[in-house]
Parts: structure tokens; sequence; C-alpha cells
């Protein structure tokens, strides 16, 4: 089993509409995790880190399950600018370093 | 400084010669990183330094590959004799001594191996 497992999608929704992306990682140890975005192109840049009781910042959600080993991100009221690859990381339970998703493609269209 | 910032930008180089290609992080952070990036693929690690000492390096996919950190700052990661399956994006990240905010991209450096 990978370490951390995404569907690539694409997810393609209208302007306006709700979407959600899972994440599911293997190593019951982890402690960190984040949803990062990357543009096309671009470099990854941090969207929100993912706290265990769940977090909201404006239109994103985060939330994580311990028991059954995975992170959500939830998007309300799409839009176009949040097309983009969204990347699930999560640390491998010691130290400082992480594992990153292959990321799930999201286009919101008009 | 205020961003992670890599150099060059761009590198084109032919088949067979050694490249290098730097980083230098934000100011304090301890802990810095290199991932590759193949067009249209996700992020592959390469190695992972807590200062000047290199944990894990377990991605560097062969010997050509190697990196050094040093004064726990600058880093430079070294390709010997290029092959055409190195082109690449390679992208330096670094985080605070914790790591549990996340880290910072550099804008990569594309390598095209001609």
């Amino acid at each position: 089993r990978k370490e951390v497992e995404q569907d690539p999608g694409p997810f393609n929704v209208p302007e306006g509409a709700t979407v959600a992306f899972n994440c599911t990682y293997s190593n019951s140890a982890s402690q960190s995790f984040f949803w990062y975005r990357q543009d096309c192109r671009k470099e990854p840049k941090l969207l929100m880190s993912v706290y265990s009781s769940g977090n909201e910042d404006g239109r994103f959600t985060a939330q994580l399950n311990r028991a059954s080993q995975y992170i959500s991100l939830l998007i309300r009221d799409s839009k176009l600018s949040d097309s983009a690859t969204y990347l699930c990381v999560v640390n491998k339970g010691y130290g400082q370093n992480f594992v990153f998703g292959p990321g799930t493609r999201l286009s919101v269209l008009p | 400084g205020a961003g992670v910032s890599q150099s060059p930008s761009n590198k084109v180089t032919e088949k067979g010669k050694d490249v290098e290609l730097r980083c230098d992080p934000i100011s304090g952070h301890t802990a810095l990183y290199w991932y590759r990036q193949s067009l249209g693929q996700g992020l592959e690690f390469l190695i992972y330094f807590q200062g000047n000492s290199a944990p894990d390096k377990s991605g560097l996919p062969s010997d050509r590959f190697s990196a050094e950190r040093t004064g726990g700052s600058v880093s430079t990661l070294t390709i010997q004799r290029t092959q055409q399956e190195d082109s690449a994006v390679y992208l330096c990240a670094s985080s605070a001594t914790q790591g549990f905010y996340g880290y910072t991209f550099g804008s990569g450096t594309r390598l095209t191996v001609v």
C-alpha cells in the first residue's frame, strides 16, 4: 500500500458547487497533516493544516479521521480560481519528513 | 531571505555533463528538502536535511545524485553525468524547527537534459 493515496480525478465541477476530496495514509504514527495546492507549472503552496478537531478557513474545511487514517478537504461555493491540483501531505511519523500524495486535480467550470 | 530561493531557474545541459542546483532556504529554517517533479507527475522525495546532516536520503535515485548543506543554510544538489531521464523540475523547500507548520517551496529549477 502506498504511504499516501488520493483519487487523481479530475473532478470537473460547476462554479458554486461543493466538492470534497479524500486522502488515505498508511502510517498510523503520522501526526502532522496538510493540504497543499499546486497550480499548473508552479510550486506547491500550503493551503491549510489539518487539525484533529477539524478546521475551517473561509470556504475550505479540513477533517482528520485517525481511526480510519484519512483526511478530507471540502470546498464550498467553488470559484474558477480554485482550479488546481490539491496535494495531501502527511509526515512520516518521525522527525519532519513528509510524504506528498499524488494529488487530485480540480477543474471548476463556468 | 523572505522566501526560498533557487538557482538557476532554468538549466539546459548536455547529456553526460554535471550540474549543480542551489537552494537558499528561509532564514532560520533548520529543515531543508529536495523534491523533483517530472511533467504531469507527483512530487518525488529526494533528500531531507536537518541542519547540515541528512537523516533521510533514501529518495536519491542513484549514486550520480548527491547533496550537501553547509552552515545550516544553503544546499547544493549535484547530478553527475546527467541523463535524459533526469529532466524534471527540482524543488527545494524549507521549514522551521518543529516542522508542524508545513513548509515553503522555492519556485524550482527546471532541468532539461538534451
